[in-house]
């Protein structure tokens, strides 16, 4: 079956701009969880959403927000860009909400110049 | 507040070696522990996942060990070959009664591996 789907795959912004990244689930998951990855920082969790409700955030600015839609699939939306934002963005999504093995998708490179 | 360290950041080995890469945690109260490989600009492929309950888990050439009580995994990978060259990330996730799967993240450990 289908892995994880995320879209766009490459992302250019520029600062001050705004971003939508997109997450499709393996289908008949229900939990979706958002990642930062960036070479200093390492993997960053963002949020966790199961049946369209938010279960955790990460510790970002308000900047950084998200949504789940009755079909699993999810969204990320980054206001006001900044250079920092620059990172590979990964969605995960897994059965329940608790300790089910994760499956990620291939991310979206989002460089901000 | 858990963390998850890797050691060693970065392994360079000829092919054919066995080697272990370490995981440690700090917070024992975890629900499982899961071992993925990214190759370079890619996403995350989960390898190995360990339930807290679970002393092992084994796939191929791959082994997993899980301590719960000392906050330690190890991966074992056996007989190396140049397509196993990757960075190697652990993942811990929490308990049942925490609501929520978050994993928490070590930085990995780069592998290289020599023909």
């Amino acid at each position: 079956k289908a892995g994880v789907t995320q879209t766009p795959r490459y992302l250019i912004k520029t600062r001050g701009q705004q971003v939508t990244l997109s997450c499709s689930p393996i289908s008949g998951h229900r939990s979706v969880s958002w990642y930062q990855q960036t070479p200093g920082q390492g993997l960053q969790f963002l949020f966790e959403y199961f049946s369209e409700t938010q279960r955790n955030k990460g510790n970002f600015p308000g900047r950084f927000s998200g949504r789940q839609f009755s079909n699993s699939r999810s969204e990320m939306n980054v206001s006001t860009l900044e250079l920092g934002d620059s990172a590979l963005y990964l969605c995960a999504s897994s059965t329940g909400p608790t300790g089910a093995e994760a499956f990620f998708g291939q991310g979206t490179r989002l460089t901000v110049v | 507040k858990q963390e998850v360290t890797q050691i060693p950041a970065a392994l360079s080995v000829p092919e054919g070696e066995n080697l272990v890469l370490n995981c440690s945690f700090t917070d024992s109260a975890i629900y499982n522990l899961q071992w993925f490989r990214q190759d370079p600009g890619k996403g995350l492929t989960s390898l190995l996942l360990i339930q807290s309950s679970q002393r092992e888990q084994t796939s191929g050439r791959l082994n997993a060990s899980l301590d719960k009580s000392s906050g330690r995994s190890t991966l074992y990978i056996a007989a190396s070959q140049p397509g196993d060259s990757a960075t190697y990330l652990c993942a811990v996730s929490p308990t049942l009664g925490s609501g929520y799967s978050t994993l928490t993240f070590g930085k990995g450990t780069m592998l290289l591996v020599s023909p």
